[in-house]
């Protein structure tokens, strides 16, 4: 199994408060990912790292901040929660060797309750 | 932009049964396929890829074939498990370049003994 870890793995929070969610990868690999997902919808992507310091928004991005400092953690920021942002939230990452399709592997998931 | 339409769940079969699941695709590059499978309470796993037209993904006993002319990557399985019960997500990965996934909305299998 690929060595990534979500923390917290559970949380219920206030509307209106600041939630951080933390990635951590002991693989090395260059890109991470934060994907949610809600019932019918599948998964949807909310933004992606290809290196440190290097990030892009994803389809759902709005409401939603990252940071990558390091190659191994990427947080993802709720700057205010709401309701709608109640959801399993993914971690991912892939190699990313250049030109090479290449396997997503996923972390356990961190369940978010928006009261 | 690119998406992924998979068939409708849930979907529930008695053990030794086979199994489809369909997933067709719209792209406009030459994407590579995926089929993620999801155990309850955990994350996704791969379960197999196709990264061409015609290829053929395989494992653990479950199989899909790449089409394009259909542009189709239908799961399948000649005779499930209870263990099998789980969510499949067929998904696809723009091969210009992208490293980004788009997920179908993904279908909930569960076997009967």
């Amino acid at each position: 199994d690929a060595g990534i870890t979500q923390s917290p793995r559970h949380k219920v929070t206030e509307t209106g408060t600041p939630v951080t969610l933390r990635c951590h990868q002991t693989e090395n690999h260059r890109y991470m990912y934060w994907y949610r997902q809600d019932p019918g919808h599948g998964l949807r992507l909310i933004h992606y790292s290809y290196g440190v310091k290097d990030t892009d928004k994803g389809e759902v991005s709005d409401g939603y901040s990252v940071s990558r400092s390091k190659t191994e953690d990427f947080l993802l920021t709720l700057e205010s929660a709401t309701s709608s942002q109640t959801s399993v939230y993914f971690c991912a990452i892939s190699l990313g060797t250049s030109g090479i399709v290449e396997t997503q592997y996923f972390g356990p998931g961190t369940r978010l309750l928006v009261l | 932009g690119d998406s992924v339409t998979q068939m409708e769940g849930p979907v529930t079969l008695s053990e030794e049964a086979f199994l489809t699941i369909n997933c067709t695709y719209t792209a406009t590059g030459y994407p590579s396929l995926f089929w993620y499978v999801q155990y309850p309470g955990e994350g996704l796993q791969l379960l197999l890829k196709a990264t061409k037209a015609d290829d053929k993904g395989s494992n653990k006993g479950f199989e899909a074939t790449y089409r394009k002319e259909t542009t189709s990557f239908h799961l399948e399985k000649g005779s499930v498990q209870v263990s099998d019960s789980a969510v499949y997500f067929c998904a696809l990965n723009d091969q210009g370049g992208s490293e980004k996934l788009v997920f179908g909305k993904g279908t909930k299998l569960t076997v009967n003994p």
